[in-house]
Formats: C-alpha cells, sequence, structure tokens
C-alpha cells in the first residue's frame, strides 16, 4: 500500500502565523490523487483540499495545497484560530486509499 | 442539505458481529459511491470499504484488514448504506464513518461530506 507520512506531528504556532504541513508518499500519487481534510476535537473531518490544490466550497483562500508525484504541502497563511486542528492527506492514486497519520496544528 | 446518520454502533466481544447502517438524505444517493472510514480512539483515519451499483453492477473495495470479515452493501431504493462486520477484534474498535463520494456516477474517491460516526467496541 502507498503510505502517507505526515510532518510535523504536532506544530505549536500563533494567531497570524503560518504553518507549512508536509505529506510524503511512499509511491508517486501523480498530480491528482491527493486531498487533505481538517478534523476538529469532537468533529467528523471536514473536506478541506482535493485535487492537490483546488480548495472545496467554503474553504477560506488561506488554505493553498501544492505538490505533485511524492511531496505535497498543505499552508496555512496567517493562522485564524479556528484552524487549530488535525490535518490529513489522503491518496486515492491507488487501492487502498490510504491516509496519512496527520498534523496536529496547535496553539 | 445533505446528511448521513449512523447508527448500529455498540459494545461486542471479540469474535461477535455487528451490523452498522447509514441513512442518507438530501442527494440521489444511488449515484454516488459510498464509503466506511473508521478512526481508532485518539488515532488517525482508516478507509475500510467502498461500494458504487450502476444499474446491476456492483462494485466494492475493501481494505485487507477487513477484506473477509467485513461486507459493505446498499439499499438504494432506501438510501441506506450497511457494513456488516464479522469475526470483530479488540483493534477494530474505533468510530465509524459513513462518507459519501466527492463526486457522482463513479469512484472519485475523496469524500464530502462526512457522517458523525458511530461507536464500536470490541472488548471481552
Amino acid at each position: 500500500e502507498n503510505v502517507l507520512t505526515q510532518s510535523p506531528a504536532t506544530v505549536s504556532l500563533s494567531p497570524g502565523e503560518r504553518a507549512t504541513l508536509s505529506c510524503r508518499a511512499s509511491r508517486s500519487v501523480g498530480s491528482t490523487y491527493l486531498t487533505w481534510y481538517q478534523q476538529k476535537p469532537g468533529q467528523a473531518p471536514r473536506l478541506l483540499i482535493y485535487a492537490i490544490s483546488e480548495r472545496a466550497a467554503g474553504v477560506p483562500d488561506r488554505f493553498s495545497g501544492s505538490g505533485s508525484g511524492t511531496d505535497f504541502t498543505l499552508t496555512i497563511t496567517r493562522l485564524e484560530p479556528e484552524d487549530f486542528a488535525v490535518y490529513y492527506c489522503q491518496q486515492h492514486a491507488s487501492w487502498p486509499i490510504t491516509f496519512g497519520g496527520g498534523s496536529k496544528v496547535e496553539v | 442539505q445533505v446528511q448521513l446518520v449512523e447508527s448500529g454502533g455498540g459494545v461486542v466481544q471479540p469474535g461477535g458481529s455487528l451490523r452498522l447502517s447509514c441513512a442518507a438524505s438530501g442527494f440521489t444517493f444511488s449515484t454516488y459511491a459510498m464509503h466506511w472510514v473508521r478512526q481508532a480512539p485518539g488515532r488517525g483515519l482508516e478507509w475500510l470499504a467502498v461500494i458504487l451499483k450502476d444499474g446491476r453492477t456492483t462494485r466494492e473495495f475493501y481494505t485487507d484488514s477487513v477484506q473477509g470479515r467485513f461486507t459493505i452493501s446498499r439499499d438504494n431504493s432506501h438510501n441506506t448504506l450497511s457494513l456488516q462486520m464479522d469475526n470483530l477484534r479488540p483493534d477494530d474498535t474505533g468510530l465509524y464513518y459513513c462518507v459519501r463520494d466527492a463526486v457522482d456516477t463513479h469512484m472519485a474517491n475523496w469524500f464530502d461530506p462526512w457522517g458523525q460516526g458511530t461507536l464500536v467496541t470490541v472488548s471481552s
């Protein structure tokens, strides 16, 4: 299976700062098959970014995704209080569908 | 609006069985692939299975850890997704999410939206 490794596992930042989260795949996922989700405590995950860089409906433009092949990045410019959460990447280039272990953005 | 409501979770002994259900509303259920994803307590996400029924053709895929023990099914006439779980193990404990594929008519295999989940605990 395609193993996704996210880093850092936890990052401590302040509101207004920039967050850069990494997702590395053990095999290429091409230029399309990478998705990001946000999960807040006690809530289900929420779609954030699909097709590597496309923001889902209602997602603010401070969130952006980039990358290709095996290395991907989720960037949050100017963290807002509601952005402190866990972020997961997911690949769907090959079976089984797999998720990364998550990156927690904390205050 | 789109709504996914899971039910059927509970406490079961190792080796036991449980059937989860997901009631879908607010969209044309029959045209979307549907998935189950779980999350062990305090842990990350694990995709389990997907099903798409197109006319008389049904396609299902499973992750290795549940292949042969879990069976995904759907009833398009009642907008219901199910997950039959047999031979349960303690490491099957977790919150089970019903999830809709983000794109209709085929398996795009990214997820939007998610239900709120139903908790399964496998313990003696």
